[in-house]
């Protein structure tokens, strides 16, 4: 079964514009990971954020942690064509186990 | 250069027989992990291991095994039991304690039986 839901499905923007994407949660968990994944490719990891954390950055990406409304959002500033990929949030919830969303497919057109 | 390697890239399997897909790691990490995923969906974990030797199930083991002879290598065998077997399969590395820090991954084995 799956923990980490992300929102929306799918999203398509312009170049240059922002995308947020959002993820939320069920159980109390130790981090949150987001990863991005080109069509037919492994996975890159781009940002953990700590239960103990409210927001991370990283280049273009901000990602935001809630614990009180179990939710997460990656914000992708000033988009790219290259940034043309399906993103997915991972949660460790501290049973031995990783679950991933099922992921929001972004389109960035140039 | 360092990193996670997996092969084949493509592999076809007929009904009835077993398959063993090869994941090798040369980052030194301790922590290996397989998934498996289905067209439209994220990840669901396999296997896991934390150290040579020692593995544990994941959410979706059924079907399949795994051996951890040395830190380097994590292969995944997909047996005649699992129903369902097409799907893209990801394994992955991390350092330190299992599931803390940031996995890589590896580019992928898509699996097809006929």
């Amino acid at each position: 079964s799956q923990q980490g839901e992300e929102d929306p499905q799918a999203l398509s923007i312009q170049e240059g514009e922002n995308a947020t994407m959002n993820c939320s949660y069920k159980t109390s968990i130790n981090n949150l990971q987001w990863y991005r994944q080109n069509s037919g490719r492994g996975l890159v990891h781009l940002i953990l954020i700590r239960s103990n954390e409210r927001e991370k950055h990283s280049g273009r990406l901000r990602v935001t942690l809630d614990t009180s409304k179990k939710s997460s959002s990656l914000l992708i500033t000033a988009s790219r064509a290259a940034d043309t990929a399906s993103y997915f949030c991972a949660t460790d919830e501290g049973n031995n186990d990783m679950r991933f969303g099922a992921g929001t497919r972004l389109t960035v057109k140039p | 250069d360092g990193g996670i390697t997996q092969s084949p890239k493509y592999l076809f399997r007929k009904e009835g027989q077993n398959v063993t897909l090869s994941c090798e790691q040369n980052l030194n990490h301790d922590a290996m992990y397989w998934y498996r995923q289905d067209p439209g969906q994220g990840l669901r974990l396999i296997y896991y291991s934390q150290i040579v030797n020692d593995f544990q199930k994941g959410d979706i083991a059924e079907g399949y095994s795994v051996s951890r002879e040395k830190k380097e290598s994590f292969p995944l065998t997909v047996t005649s039991a699992q129903k369902n077997p097409t799907a893209f399969y990801l394994c992955a590395s991390s350092a330190g304690q299992i599931f803390y820090n940031e996995q890589f991954f590896g580019p992928g084995t898509r699996l097809t039986v006929l």
